[in-house]
């Protein structure tokens, strides 16, 4: 049973333009939601967060969006840079405050100059 | 700070054989997991620490998986004896307590990735 869902394996943008990745989840007792982007050889590093009492946080060219009635959110990148090139996994924490993650299988971004 | 280190990078061993899985967590870090990451599952959680004492288990695929944390700056994961199907890259990530969802949640290692043949 998987929590958090990321339904589209890979996404490919032109250079300058918005970088739109979604993620669905199924349990409303997430407090937190979190992206993290992922070189090749690399581990995961952490991008942006949002609680799940907000329904936007901005960092940057980077903005994640939670719509809690849809179970449902989304990290836009704009303007998008060949640097973005990267797998982006949605994460969510345990229920009840827990500090493990659950995550989705990723969104393989591709950035094109 | 050098980051959570995790040796060796690469193994490569055949089926049967036990193979043993270092992380060291960054220092001060009271929360250590080991996540699993594969083509198929994508990241899964397997265990996790809370000073040294495990919490959670129950992503830990079968009993030839095993995990111990001595000391706060030194956990193993082990697998006796090794399949195929264990092939994957192996993620070690430490934590601070009660930062899970501000600006410094999980700090992921480079991985180990697992080869059995």
């Amino acid at each position: 049973d998987q929590q958090v869902k990321q339904n589209s394996p890979s996404l490919s943008v032109q250079e300058g333009r918005i970088s739109i990745l979604n993620c669905d989840y199924t349990n409303s007792m997430f407090d937190y939601f979190l992206w993290y982007k992922k070189y090749p050889a690399e581990g995961p590093t952490f991008l942006i967060s949002i609680s799940s009492i907000k329904d936007k946080n901005e960092d940057g060219r980077f903005t994640v969006f939670l719509n809690k009635s849809a179970k449902h959110l989304s990290l836009h990148i704009v303007p998008s840079q060949p640097g973005d090139s990267a797998v982006y996994f949605c994460a969510a924490n345990g229920q009840g405050g827990s500090e493990k993650l659950v995550f989705g299988k990723g969104t393989k971004l591709t950035v094109n100059p | 700070d050098a980051g959570v280190i995790q040796s060796p990078r690469h193994e490569v061993t055949e089926m049967g054989q036990e193979v043993t899985l270092r992380c060291k967590p960054i220092s001060g870090h009271d929360y250590l997991f080991w996540y699993r990451q594969t083509m198929m599952r994508g990241l899964e959680l397997l265990i996790y620490f809370n000073n040294n004492v495990p919490i959670d288990d129950s992503g830990m695929p079968e009993d030839r998986f095993s995990a111990k944390m001595p000391n706060a700056s030194f956990s193993t994961l082990k697998i006796q004896p090794s399949e195929p199907r264990d092939s994957a890259v192996y993620f070690c990530a430490s934590s601070f307590s009660g930062t899970v969802g501000g600006n410094s949640p999980l700090h992921f290692g480079n991985g180990t990735r697992l080869t059995v043949t």
